[in-house]
């Protein structure tokens, strides 16, 4: 089954918009919660994360906001651009603590940000 | 400093087939992931090394999938023989350290793998 689930599959705003994507989690032993940005014809980058003990973190135009006791966390644009055209995953990782990595992705968000 | 490369971008087989994968992560990275994503669906860990040794494998899908880090450089991901469903884009990622948690992973661009 799918461990974490991201909605919309797909997003249009116009430029200047606030598009928000939405992703839920079941498992409560993740603990890092990185969002991923990724172009046509390159690999996913790493955009901006969060871990569970704040309620939201803001880089630039990009916030993660987080509710631990819904288990679900989002990704804002603020002022968004054409230049944001992109898709959008969430992940959650386990074991912060401990010396190895897995990242479990959301499916993924095509947002379109229109001139 | 260069990126995860990965070879070849794309890759058309008959089902049946052999194809390798292969993956440089970035110099220096002792850890490296490889994924999958199939069309619509979300990206999928395969499996973990750190440096030469598997450290994670439970992602890989069956026992046609082989994942070798020779050297502790390099990967390749060779699937034999290749089936319908292992059509999709495999990334590779690679990390530095995961002494200091979270690790950065940077991903490759992928190579997109057609199975006919």
């Amino acid at each position: 089954q799918q461990q974490v689930k991201q909605s919309p599959q797909s997003l249009i705003v116009q430029k200047g918009g606030i598009p928000i994507i939405n992703c839920a989690y079941e498992n409560t032993a993740f603990d890092y919660f990185p969002w991923y940005q990724q172009f046509p014809g390159k690999g996913p980058a790493l955009l901006i994360a969060i871990r569970p003990d704040v309620s939201e973190k803001k880089e630039g135009r990009f916030t993660i906001s987080f509710n631990k006791s819904a288990k679900q966390f989002s990704l804002h644009i603020m002022d968004s651009q054409p230049g944001d055209s992109a898709t959008y995953f969430c992940a959650a990782d386990i074991g912060l603590n401990s010396g190895y990595s897995t990242l479990t992705f959301g499916k993924g968000t095509m947002l379109l940000v229109s001139p | 400093e260069a990126g995860v490369t990965q070879f070849p971008s794309h890759s058309v087989i008959e089902k049946g087939q052999t194809v390798t994968l292969r993956c440089d992560p970035i110099s220096g990275h002792d850890n490296l992931y490889w994924y999958r994503r199939v069309m619509g669906k979300e990206i999928k860990f395969l499996l973990h090394f750190v440096k030469e040794s598997k450290q994670d494998e439970s992602g890989m899908p069956n026992n046609r999938f082989l994942a070798e880090r020779t050297g502790g450089t390099y990967s390749t991901l060779k699937v034999q023989p290749a089936e319908l469903e292992d059509s999709g884009v495999y990334f590779c990622a690679s990390s530095q350290d995961t002494t200091f948690r979270p690790d950065t992973q940077y991903f490759g661009p992928g190579t997109r793998l057609t199975v006919l």
